[in-house]
């Protein structure tokens, strides 16, 4: 069954950097667009960024843009999020999904803390 | 863009339906046939229940229906159930943004 795994969520400090991964398993992840959706604690959801199956169309939410570069690796069926100028704002649960224009499938997230 | 609009909550006694809202744009749900739904049981990651307005993924009860009339979506659960008690947020794609409700907290009574 479809599987995706976040890691490298963590405590950083206002202004500095963090990568984000997702492995996929249980699909061919290169036929797929890919997405990081994020939730505040206690708040609702924000479609972060998605990419395309190829890597060509790249969308950014206009909070997130400049700061944060989504790529992919299909040969390892890994999705990335490189973040950097972290603000506290961006303190979330960041999920991995599948999909672009929904969201099939989701991943359990991984959390990130943007704290001084 | 600015979120799309969602009553913050809505209840009802077992085996009752219920509808929740989403209210957006021209430019997004009226404009677009890619409504989708998900529902968040506290501590999980969201589960899609609808997408592109009105189909329903493998695997989810047809007790959950999705439809649309001008710039409002409608997700409907009938016989409501224990375990639908969850919180509901409607999504739009557009070609410019993706766009999530700020989420409606279902309450079975």
């Amino acid at each position: 069954q479809v599987q995706l795994l976040e890691s490298g969520g963590g405590l950083v400090k206002p202004g500095g950097s963090l990568r984000l991964s997702c492995a996929a398993s249980g699909f061919t992840f290169s036929d797929y667009y890919m997405s990081w959706i994020r939730q505040a604690p206690g708040k609702g959801l924000e479609w972060v960024s998605y990419m395309s199956s190829s890597g060509v169309t790249i969308y950014y939410a206009d909070s997130v843009k400049g700061r944060f570069t989504i790529s992919r690796d299909n040969a390892k069926s890994l999705l990335y999020l490189q973040m950097s100028s972290l603000r506290a704002e961006d303190t979330a649960l960041y999920y991995c999904a599948r999909g672009y224009n929904f969201a099939y499938n989701w991943g359990q997230g991984t959390l990130v803390t943007v704290s001084s | 863009q600015s979120a799309l609009t969602q009553p913050a909550s809505v209840s009802g006694s077992p085996g009752q339906s219920i509808t929740i809202s989403c209210t957006g744009t021209s430019s997004d749900v009226w404009n677009y046939n890619l409504v989708s739904w998900y529902q968040q049981h506290p501590g999980k990651a969201p589960k899609l229940m609808i997408y592109e307005d009105y189909k329903r993924p493998s695997g989810v009860s047809n007790r959950f229906s999705g439809s649309k009339s001008g710039n409002t979506a409608s997700l409907t659960i009938s016989g409501l159930q224990a375990e639908d008690e969850a919180d509901y947020y409607c999504c739009s794609y557009t070609r410019s943004s993706v766009l999530f409700g700020g989420g409606t907290k279902l309450t079975v009574l």
